[in-house]
């Protein structure tokens, strides 16, 4: 089954850009994956699903600073003009068969 | 508006049984398979187990196969996670999901499941 690559910390300043990426194992490179955001103390939400082409749809209510991208194996999601309130672990998430798999997150800590 | 809300957790001592609930509603229940994701405390997101919207598949991890039976009754709109053999590992967070193409699309706000003597 797929594994999801994430790298553990990012850090930005305030407005600032920060750029997350999660990586598909061999093999998978082609295939969907999902961002969801958490909060501290707080459920999961779901922010958008990520084609291979770079192709997104975001979730109800997810404001338009988050957006996704995709280069080979890679997928991206990207925050612009950083707020305080972005500051949360983020997960991708992709299926295979009939299981699903979830990376081990990135906790953004925002300046 | 979508909204899941979960049910049954609490203390129960290893070796024990715990059966969680989750009650969909603002949207046709049937149509989607649902999941269950957990977190253990400190820890990222692990899936547990989904069920199609018939209820005719149901898929588990490697951590809960043989232990755990996911169910639904779509004349009452919700979804259940029979928990059985439970260890301290099982201590976490417990997350309904709706799964559409392929992805969780909406969660729940969870229920804690502690496996304690």
């Amino acid at each position: 089954q797929p594994v999801l690559t994430q790298s553990s910390s990012a850090s930005a300043s305030l407005g600032s850009s920060v750029k997350l990426t999660c990586t598909l194992s061999s093999g998978y490179s082609s295939y969907i994956i999902a961002w969801h955001q958490q909060q501290p103390g707080k459920a999961p939400r779901y922010l958008m699903k990520l084609e291979g082409s770079g192709s997104y749809n975001k979730g109800s209510g997810v404001p338009d600073r988050f957006s996704g991208s995709s280069s080979g194996a890679d997928r991206y999601l990207t925050i612009s003009n950083l707020q305080f309130e972005d500051e949360a672990d983020y997960y991708c998430e992709t299926r295979d068969s009939n299981t699903r798999v979830f990376g081990s997150g990135t906790k953004v800590t925002v300046l | 508006e979508v909204q899941l809300l979960e049910s049954g957790g609490g203390l129960v001592q290893p070796g024990g049984s715990l059966r969680l609930s989750c009650a969909a509603s603002g949207f046709t229940f049937s149509n989607y398979a649902m999941s269950w994701v957990r977190q253990a405390p400190g820890k990222g997101l692990e899936w547990v187990s989904a069920i199609t919207g018939s209820g005719g598949g149901a898929y588990y991890g490697d951590s809960v196969k043989g232990r755990f039976t996911v169910s639904r009754d779509n004349s009452k709109n919700t979804l259940y996670l029979q928990m059985n053999s439970l260890r301290a590992g099982d201590t976490a967070v417990y997350y309904c999901a709706r799964l559409r193409d392929g992805c969780t699309d909406y969660w729940g706000q969870g229920t804690l499941v502690t496996v304690s003597s």
